[in-house]
């Protein structure tokens, strides 16, 4: 069964760091561009970042650039997001999506929700 | 950055309804669209990508049309588990990627 896994969110204050894990399964990782989206809560989605198979190609959103890194291992079938500098805005659940062959988002994992306050 | 814009907000219907929903985008993106359906407390799904292909195991219920600015979502008749909300999305011009704002679809 594909599956990904997430991890890592929970309550940080303005201003503070999370690293938010993927763990993937059930497919060969190191062929499949993924993204990461986030919905604050009660809200829409918003795409956040998105990795190639190798990592050479990165893109952000521009609400998290310059604040947000992603990365991946593709030997450990992982995913990563580094988000520092954190706002109240960023408060969301977040999700990694794998890209589908169709270049859509498919399947996502059950999302982690970080939440900033103070 | 290409602006989706999905209409009604909110559709109330009854089971064994039809269900018509909408996205409209800012500027043409071809067939590079996709549908996903949300329930409380869940992940995405995707439904219906490239316009009009339905994904994997989804019911032929559903189905989706339109190319350019303006697409439909069209659930023929509604079950139960239906009742979520819908997402539009693209992939025509990125990054990044947009969704539309959801349409929810509430059991009248």
């Amino acid at each position: 069964e594909v599956q990904l896994v997430e991890s890592g969110g929970g309550l940080v204050k303005p201003g503070g760091s999370l690293r938010l894990s993927c763990a993937a399964s059930g497919f060969t990782f190191s062929s499949y561009n993924i993204n990461w989206v986030r919905q604050a809560p009660g809200k829409g989605l918003e795409w956040v970042s998105f990795i190639s198979t190798d990592g050479s190609s990165i893109y952000y959103a521009d609400s998290v650039k310059g604040r947000f890194t992603i990365s991946r291992d593709n030997a450990k079938n992982s995913l990563y997001l580094q988000i520092n500098s954190l706002r109240a805005e960023d408060t969301a659940v977040y999700f990694c999506a794998r890209g589908d062959l169709s270049g859509f988002f498919h399947p996502w994992g059950q999302g982690t929700l970080v939440t900033v306050s103070s | 950055e290409i602006v989706l814009t999905q209409s009604p907000a909110t559709l109330s219907l009854s089971p064994g309804e039809r269900a018509t929903l909408s996205c409209r985008a800012s500027q043409s993106v071809g067939s590079y669209l996709a549908w996903y359906q949300q329930k409380p407390g869940q992940a995405p799904r995707l439904l219906i990508y490239d316009a009009s292909n339905r994904a994997t195991g989804i019911p032929a219920r559903f189905s989706g049309s339109g190319s350019g600015t303006d697409f439909t979502l069209t659930i023929s008749s509604l079950e139960p588990e239906d009742f979520a909300v819908y997402y539009c999305q693209q992939r025509r011009s990125w990054p990044p990627y947009t969704f539309g704002q959801g349409t929810k679809l509430e059991l009248k």
